[in-house]
């Protein structure tokens, strides 16, 4: 079962300009965690925000979590071209299970 | 120069036969992770393993198979049970843990001829 659901599907701006991505869930977490995904590539890890958590930053990432609304979003400022890849949100819920539950992801495009 | 590994890059599989992707990493983790892609999709979890000699099935484990004989090692087949195995497989590795990431392997597609 995928818990995550990301929106947009997909989303192409100008380099320079920002690019957010949301992600809903369904159940209660631990954690939720961004990934990258370049094309044919394997996943890249860019951030971790816990459940006790409202917002975090990373260089020009900005993530937030709503618990409350079950959501999650993705800023990414100053977008290059170099930021074009597929971005995945990811679950960590329950006590021992220690499991990530991917959304289906949101292919950004940043036209140079 | 630690990471995570998968080989082949590239498989092909004929009709009824049994395939084995490879997966090594030399972080020192626990937990090793299979995840199945399909175009324009997520991953799903075929099967996963936190310590060795130990897995468990994820959500889609019908028609896979897996061992953990050693901690750097989990091998993932690809039986001829699985009708539908064209896919780009990953591998993951990590700690295991309540606040724990996970590292990819580079992949591996599987098509089936």
């Amino acid at each position: 079962s995928q818990q995550g659901e990301e929106d947009p599907q997909a989303l192409s701006i100008q380099e320079g300009e920002n690019a957010t991505m949301n992600c809903s869930y369904k159940t209660s977490i631990n954690n939720l965690q961004w990934y990258r995904q370049n094309s044919g590539r394997g996943l890249v890890h860019l951030i971790l925000i816990r459940s006790n958590e409202r917002e975090k930053h990373s260089g020009r990432l900005r993530v937030t979590l709503d618990t409350s609304k079950k959501s999650s979003s993705l800023l990414i400022t100053a977008s290059r071209a170099a930021d074009t890849a597929s971005y995945f949100c990811a679950t960590m819920g329950g006590v021992s299970n220690y499991k990530l539950t991917f959304g289906k992801g949101t292919l950004l495009t940043v036209n140079p | 120069d630690g990471g995570i590994t998968q080989s082949p890059k590239y498989l092909f599989r004929k009709e009824g036969q049994n395939v084995t992707l490879s997966c090594e990493q030399n972080l020192n983790h626990d937990a090793m992770y299979w995840y199945r892609q399909d175009p324009g999709q997520g991953l799903r979890l075929i099967y996963y393993s936190q310590i060795v000699n130990d897995f468990q099935k994820g959500d889609i484990a019908e028609g896979y198979s897996v061992s953990r004989e050693k901690k750097e090692s989990f091998p993932l087949t690809v039986t001829s049970a699985q009708k539908n195995p064209t896919a780009f497989y990953l591998c993951a590795s990590g700690r295991v843990g309540p606040q724990e990431t996970q590292y990819f392997g580079p992949g591996t597609r599987l098509l089936v001829l």
